[in-house]
Order: C-alpha cells, then sequence, then structure tokens
C-alpha cells in the first residue's frame, strides 16, 4: 500500500470552481477506484477504472467524472464544487483475481470553501 | 444496493484485553470481507480480509470470522496494545462488482 501515490495532499477550492486529483497506482496493478471519505465515515465508492475502462460507478452526480491513462495512473475530476464536496479523496489500487484487495493512497484533502 | 452495519461506535479496552468489531451485510450476494484501520489523518490500512468460502481467517492477534448465514462478520484483536487505538472499518464487496461498501466505522481505544 505505501506504492500508491495521490496528488496534491491539500487542496483549497471555492465554490463553483473545478479541481483534478491524481493516482498512481502500486507498480503491476492495472485497476484503480476512487472514494470519498467525509469526515466522521467509512469511504463511498465513486468509480472503478481496469484497463483504462471503467466498471463501477457509486452514487455521484455527473459532476464527477474520471478517467485512467495507459500508464494506469488515473485522475478524478470535479466540476461545480459544492461546500458538501468537501472531503479526503481516497485511491485504491487494486490487486488479486479477483480484482478484489485494494489498498488505498494517502488521499487529497479538499476543502471548498 | 448493498448495505454494511457496524458495531459498536465506539469501544475502549483496557491494554491486554480482548476487543471485537461485530458486522453484518444485506446482500446475500457479497463475498469478499476486508477489515481497515484508519489512524487520525492517515490512510485506511488493510489488516484482514476473508472471502466467503472461508469461515475464519487469523494473522497473529487479528482474526476475523464470518457467518454467511446470519450475515455478519466480526473483528477479533488480541491482547490489545495502546498502537492498536484507531478507528476500524469492515466493508463488504458485491460479487462481480468489486465497489467495497464501508461501515460506519469503530474507534477503538486502547488504555494503558
Amino acid at each position: 500500500d505505501a506504492g500508491v501515490t495521490q496528488s496534491p495532499t491539500h487542496l483549497i477550492k471555492t465554490r463553483g470552481q473545478h479541481v483534478t486529483l491524481r493516482c498512481s497506482p502500486i507498480s503491476g496493478h492495472k485497476s484503480v477506484s476512487w472514494y470519498q471519505q467525509v469526515l466522521g465515515q467509512g469511504p463511498q465508492f465513486i468509480f472503478q477504472y481496469y484497463e483504462k475502462e471503467e466498471r463501477g460507478r457509486g452514487n455521484f452526480p455527473d459532476r464527477f467524472s474520471a478517467r485512467q491513462f495507459p500508464n494506469y495512473s488515473s485522475e478524478l475530476n470535479v466540476n461545480a464544487l459544492l461546500l458538501g464536496d468537501s472531503a479526503l479523496y481516497l485511491c485504491a489500487s487494486i490487486w488479486g483475481r479477483e480484482r478484489d484487495t485494494q489498498y488505498f493512497g494517502p488521499g487529497t484533502r479538499l476543502t471548498v470553501l | 444496493g448493498e448495505n454494511v452495519e457496524q458495531h459498536p461506535s465506539t469501544l475502549s479496552v483496557q491494554e491486554g484485553d480482548s476487543a471485537v468489531i461485530k458486522c453484518t451485510y444485506s446482500d446475500s450476494a457479497s463475498n469478499y470481507f476486508p477489515w481497515y484501520k484508519q489512524e487520525l489523518g492517515k490512510r485506511p490500512q488493510l489488516i484482514i480480509d476473508i472471502r466467503s468460502n472461508v469461515g475464519e481467517k487469523k494473522d497473529q492477534r487479528i482474526a476475523v470470522t464470518l457467518n454467511k448465514t446470519a450475515k455478519h462478520f466480526s473483528l477479533h484483536i488480541t491482547e490489545t496494545q495502546p498502537e492498536d487505538s484507531a478507528v476500524y472499518f469492515c466493508a463488504a464487496s458485491l460479487a462481480g462488482r468489486r465497489a467495497l461498501t464501508f461501515g460506519s466505522g469503530t474507534r477503538l481505544q486502547v488504555q494503558p
């Protein structure tokens, strides 16, 4: 899990702005998932990508989008930011034959003012 | 969709005692159940996981049990130490979807 990297570590934005978060999975892992963790709650699933294709989407509005690149890194984009988007955004690098073992990166702390 | 309930929300034990955290899930199709430990300001760290073809799994002081019939699974920590203090999350993965659904977390405090 120490191999999952995310950038930036912290970000402050204002309402209505757009944000891009980045993630690089552990070397050799081809799948990533994105989660949103609001303070005091468990992470909530946003997206999963495998081999550059979207394989799952959680219950989030269309303002949230993501993509995966040929090197398996990923971006999460959020448009028209709302105060409620303030959270820790976690990327998970996924391993295993069943592609279900998930190792989290350090996260990006997003604050929307 | 899947729903995971976790209890208790807080747990305080004396150093050396055992701690048990319980979770129930709603969808009988779920087949993967990991547990994560999250220290303040840090990432969730995978500490143990179990799949539905196994009833129990141990790793040193940590064990997880799964009851598929009752749709619940539990984390057992023996000989607790102050460094075990953290928030613990259970999760369940729906077969074929692989998105983790998390419980609400248990704040474990181990008193020295």
